[in-house]
């Protein structure tokens, strides 16, 4: 089975702040890797695709990076609507998923 | 626009059966270029894919939970449902249906359903 590891768990930022997020695979997934944003009480919300790949009107400010076993996904400016949790998930398996542990960007 | 929806029979009791059933409307269920999966989220914890299947009947089962995912696709219905057997409180959590896209030989979830909780309790 492929592992997720994202880090931090959690994360303290002020709008306006660039943000980023790490996640690591447990092998080589090369760029099959998805961002999704969770705010509280609602579905998962793709970001990114494809490691890098900005999903239909998802805001710029949002990018991806990484191959193979580390990727970023970084917020350039935080915005009050961004402070929710962020999950990545590899689909090197596809159709078997596997999810990151999830990171909370919360307001300092 | 694409539209999923949980929908369960509510709390289940511990060694039942879980069932769901997510019904999708505003596109059909069959496609060569989308799957439909079981997504699940514990209380306070993070995601957990369940399952996925594709309209032709082909299914995928989380490792963990393998021997106890049933999924099933009902094309007439535009429907897809899960079955879990031997439910205990650690499979209380929200469940999402979700629709799977491709790119390249990968693939994301693009449409989710609202999500329902499922508790297990005596």
């Amino acid at each position: 089975d492929i592992q997720m590891t994202q880090s931090p768990s959690s994360l303290s930022a002020s709008v306006g702040d660039r943000v980023t997020i790490t996640c690591r695979a447990s092998q080589s997934i090369t760029n099959y890797l998805n961002w999704y944003q969770q705010k509280p009480g609602k579905a998962p919300k793709l970001l990114i695709y494809a490691a890098f790949s900005l999903e239909t009107a998802v805001p710029s400010r949002f990018s991806g990076s990484g191959s193979g076993t580390d990727f970023t996904l970084t917020i350039s400016s935080l915005q009050p609507e961004d402070f929710a949790t962020y999950y990545c998930q590899q689909s090197y398996s596809s159709p078997l998923l596997t999810f990151g542990g999830g990171t909370k960007v919360e307001i300092k | 626009q694409l539209q999923l929806q949980e929908s369960g029979p509510g709390p289940v009791k511990p060694s039942e059966t879980l069932s769901l059933t997510c019904t999708v409307s505003g596109g059909s269920i069959i496609s060569s270029t989308y799957y439909w999966g079981w997504i699940r989220q514990p209380p306070g914890k993070g995601l957990e894919w369940v399952g996925s299947i594709f309209y032709s009947g082909s299914t995928y089962s989380n490792p963990s939970l393998k021997s106890r995912v049933t999924i099933s696709v009902d094309t007439s219905k535009n429907q897809f449902s899960l079955k879990l057997s031997s439910v205990t409180a650690a499979d209380t959590a929200v469940y999402y249906c979700a629709r799977a896209g491709y790119y390249g030989s990968g693939s994301y979830f693009d449409y989710w359903g609202q999500g329902t909780l499922v508790t297990v309790s005596s």
